[in-house]
């Protein structure tokens, strides 16, 4: 039962174009989501979050975009470099500082330069 | 100077032996995990501990049995390995960043268990 569902394994954007990365839950109670970035070899860092309180949140090239009553979140990257060629993993938590956190399966993401 | 360094990078072994892989985070964090990614590629946690006390336990065969020393280390043992178990083993610490519980991975630990 995926509670966190990334349903496009994989996406190919042209280098300077928009590169947005969906997700979608089913669990009501989650209210805090996260979005990491995976490259081969290593593991995954931390790119930005949001709050089910708010409905979007940037940081630099990074937006989060938070639609609760879809269940629905996207990342958006702007522009997209070829260095943000990764694998991207949604995850959410429910409660302030819950250690349970479920992520999704990860879309992988290929800027063509 | 790896804020979280897990060893073996890889691993590859026979059936039935046991191995261990060892975790250490120097961010000061209190809370630290083991997740699995198996072959299709869900990352699923294992363990977590909390300042040496062991907060979450999923349902993870017993031969599976995590030692936490002290708050900046995190081993994970596992006895008589079965083909299942090849997967990445991913170590991580956490702390709280505007209420999300923000995780730093550690590189992975790839088992092959032939």
């Amino acid at each position: 039962d995926q509670q966190v569902k990334q349903n496009s394994p994989s996406l190919s954007v042209q280098e300077g174009r928009i590169s947005i990365l969906n997700c979608d839950y089913t669990n009501s109670m989650f209210d805090y989501f996260l979005w990491y970035k995976k490259y081969p070899a290593e593991g995954p860092t931390f790119l930005i979050s949001i709050s089910s309180i708010k409905d979007k949140n940037e940081d630099g090239r990074f937006t989060v975009f938070l639609n609760k009553s879809a269940k629905h979140l996207s990342l958006h990257i702007v522009p997209s470099q070829p260095g943000d060629s990764a694998v991207y993993f949604c995850a959410a938590h429910s409660g302030a500082g819950s250690y349970q956190l479920t992520f999704g399966k990860g879309t992988k993401l290929s800027v063509i330069p | 100077d790896t804020a979280v360094s897990q060893t073996p990078k890889y691993l590859v072994t026979q059936m039935g032996n046991d191995k261990s892989i060892k975790c250490e985070q120097n961010l000061g964090h209190d809370t630290m995990y083991w997740y699995k990614q198996d072959s299709k590629k869900f990352l699923k946690i294992m363990f977590s501990y909390n300042n040496k006390e062991l907060i979450i336990n999923e349902t993870v065969p017993n031969r599976f049995s995590p030692k936490s020393p002290d708050k900046a280390h995190l081993n994970l043992h596992i006895n008589s390995l079965e083909l299942g178990d090849s997967a990445v083993y991913f170590c991580a610490s956490s702390h709280v960043r505007s209420g999300a519980n923000v995780l730093t991975f550690g590189a992975g630990s790839r088992l092959t268990v032939l």
